[in-house]
């Protein structure tokens, strides 16, 4: 499969549980965004990386996320201490730098907080 | 700060009728694409077209089709002989040179009837 690979589908987890998502880009790919969706809404960009380094983060990221890429290739998100509205699905993106390519999705890791 | 705005929520058409997706964009650049994703009922997000913003012509891909006016900041899509696989959120999005995160509009819920 060469596709971008998102795990997990989905995650339910009771409030104030930490949670890690992973996604896996199309290997040549040296460029990896992540997104939030809610219910009715279009993606919202979160942060984004360029191999390893982040090169940027939104105001919607609060310090409660982090992500990494720690070599390059596959990226986790970790919500610390999650809140209800947290609740969405988050979507990894992958792209080819330099070449203004459109990036390419994964099926998302929906979150579900209780 | 760029902007997309997706004005219809939801739409529907008939199958084999053709149905046009409006999107409006507000922008500051001068160079920069536009795309018209689509996402079906629990499935990923795939590209439908493009459009890079140097370009005069139209995009065209088989049955979909885009409007792009510059001056207007409007990026349209047709969709002709509309058929059942149609039917999927349809999202307008903008991304500067140098691919940049996208910034997306709310979608259009488009439903195929048959």
């Amino acid at each position: 499969d060469t596709g971008v690979s998102q795990n997990p589908r989905h995650k339910i987890t009771k409030r104030g549980q930490n949670v890690t998502f992973r996604c896996d880009p199309i290997s040549e790919h040296n460029r990896l965004y992540w997104y939030r969706q809610t219910l009715g809404q279009g993606p919202e960009f979160l942060t984004y990386f360029q191999n390893e380094a982040q090169l940027e983060k939104s105001r919607l990221l609060s310090d409660r996320f982090s992500a990494e890429r720690p070599k390059g290739s596959f990226s986790t998100l970790e919500i610390q201490r999650t809140e209800q509205g947290d609740s969405a699905m988050y979507l990894c993106a992958s792209s080819l730098q330099g070449a203004d390519t459109e990036a390419f999705f994964g099926q998302g890791t929906r979150l579900t907080v209780v | 700060a760029q902007t997309v705005t997706q004005s219809q929520p939801e739409m529907s058409v008939q199958e084999a009728e053709t149905v046009t997706l409006s999107c409006t964009y507000d922008t500051s650049e001068n160079n920069y694409y536009l795309f018209w994703y689509k996402q079906p009922p629990s499935r990923q997000m795939i590209l439908v077209i493009r459009q890079e913003a140097y370009k005069q012509q139209n995009a065209t891909e088989n049955r979909f089709s885009v409007n792009f006016q510059k001056a207007a900041k409007s990026f349209s899509l047709k969709i002709s002989d509309s058929q059942l696989g149609d039917t999927a959120m349809y999202f307008c999005a903008f991304m500067k040179q140098g691919n940049t995160p996208l910034v997306f509009g709310k979608g259009t819920r488009l439903s195929v009837i048959a």
